[in-house]
């Protein structure tokens, strides 16, 4: 079944200790990016990837780090998470082409303490 | 990408067809025009999309008009399980960067 795995669905931490929430898809797709929502704010866009080792920041990406390492693969690093980044996080993927539809995952609900 | 404008909400009763418009003034020659959905806590899923004149398929219609400036979404006969936020996209080409607008938030009243 195609999908758009994260993990974990939800994390609770304490600030300035590091985590990684992951991001998997199994469709070979070239473009990953990452997405917060929070209430009122709509979904804002944190970092994107258009391919292996080729990524590039969104409208929010201070306190976020990213890496491309594998086409499958594109977790979001938070080296030192702080409460305003306490929202719920979705990973989204695509093929690339003229008619292109996004695959997002189910989310991490990420608490920050 | 181009720039997209939507309402910001709707409210619609169960049984009626809702009609949901999107404008992109600055839609370029081979941009597709893409509708998503989204629940509650849930990421945003594909539910049509389009080029040109109406597509339809299991779940809505999109109708475009020849000029292309703008786009509606129609879901006939919603529920209240229709109930959602809808995003209009509108991009096309390999290497695009996708952005989302503030959607539509639309409520079905029993």
């Amino acid at each position: 079944e195609a999908q758009v795995t994260q993990n974990p669905r939800y994390l609770i931490t304490v600030t300035g200790k590091k985590l990684t929430v992951t991001c998997s898809q199994n469709m070979n797709h070239e473009y990953m990016s990452w997405y917060r929502q929070d209430p009122g704010l709509g979904l804002r866009q944190i970092y994107y990837s258009m391919n292996v080792e080729v990524t590039d920041k969104g409208d929010v990406p201070e306190g976020y780090k990213v890496s491309r390492k594998e086409k499958r693969n594109f977790p979001l690093i938070l080296e030192s998470p702080s409460p305003n980044q306490t929202s719920l996080y979705f990973c989204a993927s695509c093929s690339t082409g003229v008619d292109e539809k996004l695959f997002f995952g189910s989310g991490t609900q990420l608490s920050v303490l | 990408l181009a720039k997209t404008t939507q309402p910001i909400s709707m409210d619609s009763y169960e049984g009626q067809e809702v009609n949901i418009t999107c404008s992109h003034n600055n839609i370029a020659t081979n941009d597709y025009i893409t509708w998503y959905q989204q629940f509650p806590s849930q990421g945003p899923r594909f539910i049509i999309q389009g080029y040109k004149t109406k597509v339809t398929n299991e779940v809505a219609s999109l109708f475009i008009p020849a000029d292309r400036k703008s786009s509606t979404l129609s879901l006939p006969r919603v529920s209240l399980s229709d109930t959602a936020v809808y995003y209009c996209l509108v991009g096309a080409d390999y290497g695009q960067n996708f952005v989302f607008g503030p959607g539509t938030r639309l409520s079905v009243l029993p």
